[in-house]
């Protein structure tokens, strides 16, 4: 039972590249996020999907774009990669009446 | 709006003695709160929720919250704390369409 699977696992990028960050889950959730994590202030949600073909902005959406062409996917894009995008990035899913499950984590660090 | 508001940043307690971790909550109708717990270089593991049935919550490992609506207050407690209980404990609420709202966390040191 993989549950939500993030890839890549680490990532280095210069910055101005651009980049693309995979979530799929198995569980047939309506619900999936992106988060990022930064030491101090805990998870901030990026970008949000309620359903395949829906996508709606977080807290922190700037510098980042999102699809959900699939159901099981939620994509997280950087077009132009900047230090301040130095973070490590959960994807999570849900249903209406589940809680959310998390993925491992995706380390990114932009020099 | 919902928010959380972890009241430590950092909780030390010897192995074998109780754990104590504090959250405030501010939201204006009954919320759904949750603990989470990340060990180190890991995701993000669910220890308990709350979601207006019972005000004792029991969760896995041992742990265990109480609701309480006249402190605004779900702090996170266990009897006796083992040096695998490590960790970050992330305090947590949700808005519409289950969108969580994390405090900034309570790393947890157990020494031996």
């Amino acid at each position: 039972n993989a549950g939500v699977t993030q890839t890549p696992k680490f990532r280095v990028l210069k910055t101005g590249q651009s980049m693309t960050l995979l979530c799929a889950q198995d569980m047939n959730h309506e619900y999936m996020y992106w988060y990022r994590q930064d030491p101090g202030m805990g998870l901030r949600l990026i970008h949000y999907s309620v359903g395949e073909g829906t996508t709606a902005k977080g807290e922190v959406p700037d510098g980042y774009n999102v699809s959900r062409l699939k159901k099981q996917n939620f994509l997280l894009g950087l077009e132009s990669a900047a230090p301040s995008q130095t973070s490590v990035y959960f994807c999570a899913s849900s249903s209406t009446v589940s809680e959310a499950f998390f993925g491992q984590g995706t380390r990114l660090t932009v020099v | 709006a919902q928010s959380v508001t972890q009241l430590d940043s950092h909780v030390s307690v010897s192995e074998g003695t109780p754990v104590l971790l504090r959250c405030n909550y501010s939201s204006s109708y009954s919320p759904s709160l949750f603990w989470y717990v990340q060990h180190p270089n890991k995701g993000l593991q669910l220890l308990l929720k709350y979601t207006s049935a019972a005000t004792l919550v029991k969760g896995i490992n041992g742990f265990e919250a109480e609701f309480k609506k006249s402190e605004t207050s779900f702090h996170l407690t266990k009897p006796s704390a083992h040096m695998s209980d490590a960790a970050e404990y992330f305090c947590v609420t949700n808005t519409g369409f289950q969108k969580l709202v994390f405090g900034t966390g309570t790393r947890l040191l157990v020494s031996p």
